[in-house]
């Protein structure tokens, strides 16, 4: 059973316009949730997260939104730049406390110049 | 500083051989995780080691899989009798204390294992 849905395996976006990238959970008792990027043959970098307390997050270009009621979280990125395209991770630590992930099956990011 | 070092980077075996991959965490971070992400996949967590607590074995596929780390350093995963379905890439991730869940994980580069 898979606990944090991606169901978009890839997405193309033009240079200059909003990415949004979605992601679903169902596990009610998760609390946090991280956005990692990955690059080919690299492994993933952190990139944002979010408390369950807040329903947004800021950090530059990049914001997390979470709607807590629906259980899902997406991650803009606004302008989007060529630089950007990368596979997109959402991830929530398995218990408060105990912080093994579990991940989504990710999203493909092309942003095209 | 230096971050997440894996290796080897690449490896091919045979079907029925034994693996180690070895990981080399950020110094000074007392919490360690294997994860592998298999083609199609997203990380999939195999095992979590806490400064010298007994590792969380839970997300070890089968007793083929095993880890050891020494002290707070180094980490070793050794898959025995290797299958096909063992090929993926394999990433190590570290982080500074793992008693909070918004401690971040640094993960190195991985791991691509193939078995043939």
């Amino acid at each position: 059973d898979q606990q944090v849905k991606q169901n978009s395996p890839s997405l193309s976006v033009q240079e200059g316009r909003i990415s949004i990238l979605n992601c679903d959970y169902t596990n009610s008792m998760f609390d946090y949730f991280l956005w990692y990027k990955k690059y080919p043959a690299e492994g993933p970098t952190f990139l944002i997260s979010i408390s369950s307390i807040k329903d947004k997050n800021e950090d530059g270009r990049f914001t997390v939104f979470l709607n807590k009621s629906a259980k899902h979280l997406s991650l803009h990125i606004v302008p989007s730049q060529p630089g950007d395209s990368a596979v997109y991770f959402c991830a929530a630590p398995t218990f408060s406390g105990n912080t093994p992930l579990v991940f989504g099956k990710g999203t493909r990011l092309s942003v095209i110049a | 500083g230096a971050g997440v070092s894996q290796s080897p980077s690449n490896k091919v075996t045979e079907k029925g051989k034994d693996v180690e991959l070895r990981c080399d965490p950020i110094s000074g971070h007392t919490a360690l995780y294997w994860y592998r992400q298999r083609l199609g996949q997203g990380l999939e967590f195999l095992i979590y080691f806490q400064g010298n607590s007994a590792p969380d074995k839970s997300g070890l596929p089968s007793d083929r899989f095993s880890a050891e780390r020494t002290g707070e350093s180094v980490s070793t995963l050794t898959i025995q009798r290797t299958q096909q379905e063992d090929s993926a890439v394999y990433l190590c991730a570290s982080s500074s204390s793992g008693g909070a869940s918004t401690d971040t994980q640094y993960f190195g580069p991985g791991t691509r294992l193939t078995v043939l």
